[in-house]
């Protein structure tokens, strides 16, 4: 069975912690992908990794960075945690053929205080 | 600015009911997507379409290419049909899915 996992279901954390959100998929899938998720708004794509050590800015890069040292895991950083940015943050992955179908971890929503 | 539309934002229906969510696009596409979203936040596939019609159990998804637009329909629906859908397309020219913003079915007993 298909598996994407994130580290955490909930989190809360203060204003200008460092926050690390990590992502793990055992479908040897190449392609991997951070989205926040706020209402009213679906889904925003913020990095995506095509191969490891690759990345790409989504449409909201901004205050976070991303780090993909092996091929299974995608980790997202908020280097300077701000209350703009409490959200739920989804992990995808999906192969580089053309299949196209995204596969999606259980979300991990996060308080910043 | 959003290049998927989602059709209707709430819809509430009583069990049994046949149910339709439409989803509009500007764009070309390789790909359009169907997606379920329980409360608690998991994300599940429902169809992966790029032409014609997919069916699932109860589910049908449609799509037409020129008009660019899709429809999910839920036959006899029930309870545990309520959840979010999300349309998501996939651009001919791109390798990022865009997604609507989902549309909140409600099944009554």
């Amino acid at each position: 069975d298909v598996k994407v996992t994130q580290s955490s279901r909930y989190l809360v954390k203060r204003t200008g912690e460092k926050v690390f959100l990590e992502c793990v998929q055992d479908m040897d899938h190449e392609n991997m992908f951070w989205y926040r998720q706020d209402p009213g708004l679906g889904l925003r794509l913020i990095y995506f990794s095509y191969d490891v050590k690759m990345k790409e800015k989504g449409d909201i890069p901004e205050g976070y960075s991303v780090s993909r040292e092996k091929k299974e895991r995608f980790s997202l950083i908020l280097e300077s945690a701000s209350t703009n940015q409490t959200s739920m943050y989804l992990c995808a992955s999906r192969s580089g053929g053309e299949t196209y179908e995204q596969y999606f971890g259980p979300g991990t929503r996060l308080t910043v205080t | 600015k959003n290049e998927v539309e989602q059709s209707p934002q709430n819809l509430t229906a009583q069990e049994g009911e046949f149910i339709t969510i439409n989803c509009s696009y500007s764009v070309g596409i390789s790909a359009l997507h169907w997606l379920q979203q329980h409360p608690g936040g998991g994300i599940v596939s429902l169809f992966m379409l790029s032409s014609g019609k997919k069916k699932h159990g109860r589910l049908i998804a449609t799509i037409n290419i020129q008009e660019k637009h899709s429809s999910l329909h839920i036959t006899a629906s029930h309870p545990r049909d309520s959840a979010v859908y999300i349309c998501a397309v996939l651009p001919n020219t791109g390798n990022q899915f865009y997604f609507g913003t989902g549309t909140s079915l409600t099944v009554i007993p």
